[in-house]
């Protein structure tokens, strides 16, 4: 079974960067599927952040590009997150999931909370 | 960037009755939508992927139907479980993958 787990800090100050991990089990992300990242502000509904291939290859949403960067760790197994220049807009739990289009298999989440 | 209607936002329902919640896309995805369960606190749960196809686990009370820009997931007789709210996602094309704004089922 994969099982997927986010983690990173809970709380960043405004203007700084943002960064996640997540640790991928059961199965090895440079056998192949996209794995990506995908937030939900409270009460909101869910955004797509961006997807990676195993290869390294990398698509972001063209609303947060300019900030984010998705890479892979094959050696670790994990993936990770850092989006820069955070503002309260960016509060949300934030999901990472393997992403074959759909997503299959999700994280918990884990909230981030931007505040000073 | 494709946007993804959902109607209604919110539908209340009775136990053992039907569910009927719809799915609009601003431009042809063919069959490339899947639907999404969440329940307060949790992740989404992949109900429904390619429009019509359930994921492992899914109980086959949960069909969905529909193609190119008009889709449909239908609950046959809802359980207390099945109170949650309910996505859908387009994958057709991309990026950016897009979701709907959700429909809240709630208990009648």
């Amino acid at each position: 079974q994969v099982q997927l787990q986010e983690s990173g800090p809970g709380l960043v100050k405004p203007s700084e960067t943002l960064s996640l991990t997540c640790a991928v089990s059961g199965y090895s992300i440079s056998s192949g599927y996209f794995w990506g990242w995908i937030r939900q502000p409270p009460g909101k509904g869910l955004e797509w952040i961006g997807s990676i291939y195993h290869s390294g290859s990398t698509y972001y949403n063209p609303s947060l590009k300019s900030r984010l960067t998705i890479s892979v760790d094959t050696s670790k197994n994990q993936l990770s997150l850092k989006l820069s220049s955070v503002t309260a807009a960016d509060t949300a739990v934030y999901y990472c999931a393997r992403l074959q289009g759909f997503g299959d298999f999700w994280g918990q989440g884990t909230l981030v909370t931007v505040s000073s | 960037e494709i946007v993804m209607t959902q109607s209604p936002a919110t539908l209340s329902v009775s136990p053992g009755e039907r569910a009927t919640l719809s799915c609009r896309a601003s431009q042809s995805v063919s069959s490339n939508l899947a639907w999404y369960q969440q329940k307060p606190g949790q992740a989404p749960r992949l109900l429904m992927y390619g429009a019509s196809t359930r994921a492992t686990g899914i109980p086959a009370r949960f069909s969905g139907s529909g193609s190119g820009t008009e889709f449909t997931l239908t609950i046959s007789s809802l359980q207390s479980e099945d109170f949650a709210v309910y996505y859908c996602q387009q994958y057709n094309n991309w990026p950016p993958i897009t979701f709907g704004q959700g429909t809240r089922l709630e208990i009648k």
